[in-house]
């Protein structure tokens, strides 16, 4: 079956324009979830949303970045002013509702980000 | 902080078992045990997770002290598309899971 589908998978954009990145979860999942990955290191937690509510948002580095997820399903993660530093890989998970440990997360293949 | 202690690389040969490590010396008693792993280019995928007892699924086996301060996923004959970067993670599920460095696997051929 489809899997989580993220898009685009690379943005290249200029420092201080505004980017919106899309994630499409696994049909039925009701728990979705943004990660950021720098080269070398592992996935860092950004935000958690169960339904389309925002469970922990504890993740997200400043006012700058802010995702939505109006209908629980599609996500989108916007991010403002962006800065060189922002560049990373942006992943995007899905799991069934309740996540760990009942419920594994199903991450997609991420969007490569890269301001100049 | 990721909770856990993993080394940095490992290399295998393949078609050999692979032993992977994990430590987590402060685990809770309502902590899960995580296996991700992440292939080049790819987002990270599940391994295999437990509680105290060894696991087996069709991709590893986990197997689990029994104070539960360490761990080991174990790939019974390692191929060449099981070089990957392993994450263990320890979580208790209220929580997101917090990914560390992880350990990254070559296989030989």
């Amino acid at each position: 079956g489809a899997g989580v589908s993220q898009t685009p998978s690379n943005k290249v954009t200029e420092k201080g324009k505004y980017v919106e990145l899309r994630c499409d979860p696994i049909s039925g999942h009701t728990a979705l979830y943004w990660y950021r990955q720098s080269l070398g290191q592992g996935p860092e937690f950004l935000i958690y949303f169960q339904g389309t509510g925002a469970a922990d948002d504890s993740g997200l580095p400043n006012d700058r970045f802010f995702a939505v997820r109006p209908e629980g399903s599609v996500s989108t993660l916007k991010i403002q002013r962006t800065e060189r530093g922002d560049s990373a890989v942006y992943l995007c998970a899905s799991s069934l509702i309740g996540g760990p440990p009942n419920s594994p997360l199903h991450f997609g293949n991420g969007t490569r980000l890269t301001v100049t | 902080d990721a909770k856990t202690t993993q080394p940095n690389s490992m290399e295998s040969n393949e078609e050999e078992p692979v032993h992977l490590p994990c430590n987590h010396s402060t685990i809770s008693g309502t902590d899960y045990i995580h296996w991700y792993r992440q292939l080049p280019s790819q987002g990270p995928e599940y391994v295999i997770h437990g509680l105290t007892s060894n696991v087996n699924n069709r991709m590893a086996s986990l197997a689990i002290a029994e104070d539960r301060k360490s761990s080991t996923l174990i790939l019974h004959r390692a191929t060449l598309r099981d070089a990957a970067v392993y994450y263990c993670i320890r979580n208790s599920g209220n929580t997101p899971l917090v990914f560390g460095k992880g350990t990254r696997l070559s296989v030989i051929a």
